[in-house]
């Protein structure tokens, strides 16, 4: 296992439902992502978190609302989600936001969600 | 507009044989790296490439990096079924310190037994 933890694995759920995606990691990493993989699309990256701030909103629409009360916790709040919105979300988390150094990304399983 | 691009999208091959995947990138980067997905999963690290470096060994891996070109190749030797995966290369961009690692699309390598 990569040491993080993404749940739920499967989620379905209708345009006006809200629901939570949740993610840990146990690694002690400093940074947390969310992606989401479309099929035939490459990962795009939504939000980015370093010491529990937000440092990065890739355009994402709020609907999606993240939350990341401490370095080792991150959910996504879903709520009126459209049928487009469908796809893997993935967490991810490295030990900084460092460019510079070698910094590689340790993903969770994901979740699988469909809107219907 | 995506870092990287994998080519080919799909590659079939027998086990045994050699599968190589080749990125193309498009700014200057501080390192790039590889990272390999099974079906409905998250993404793996593989293997990372700094700048200043032109080739990597890790086990049956092998990466090249020509920065002159903005491309990199996995060459995966020695193919098992177990290989059959999705294989994609990130890149961070090289001019900021804290530059995001943007994906390409990925190769869908199958290797059947």
């Amino acid at each position: 296992e990569t040491g993080v933890t993404q749940t739920p694995r499967h989620l379905v759920m209708g345009m006006t439902n809200k629901k939570s995606l949740k993610c840990e990691q146990h690694l002690g990493h400093n940074a947390m992502y969310w992606y989401k993989q479309s099929a035939k699309k490459p990962l795009e990256l939504m939000f980015v978190y370093n010491f529990k701030e937000q440092t990065e909103n890739n355009s994402v629409p709020s609907r999606f609302s993240p939350e990341c009360p401490n370095s080792s916790h991150l959910f996504l709040h879903l709520h009126t989600l459209q049928p487009e919105d469908s796809a893997l979300y993935l967490c991810a988390s490295s030990q900084d936001l460092n460019g510079a150094r070698d910094e590689k990304l340790f993903f969770g399983s994901g979740t699988q969600l469909s809107v219907l | 507009s995506q870092q990287g691009e994998e080519d080919p999208q799909a590659l079939s091959i027998q086990e045994g044989e050699n599968a190589t995947m080749n990125c193309s990138y498009k700014t200057s980067i501080n390192n790039l790296q590889w990272y390999r997905q099974n079906s409905g999963r998250g993404l793996v690290h593989l293997i990372l490439i700094r700048s200043n470096e032109r080739e990597k060994h890790s086990g049956r891996l092998r990466v090249t990096l020509d920065t002159s070109k903005k491309s990199s190749s996995l060459l995966i030797t020695a193919s098992r079924a177990a290989d059959t995966a999705s294989y994609f290369c990130a890149s961070r961009n090289g001019s900021s310190n804290t530059g995001k690692l943007i994906f390409g699309q990925g190769t869908t390598l199958q290797v059947k037994p």
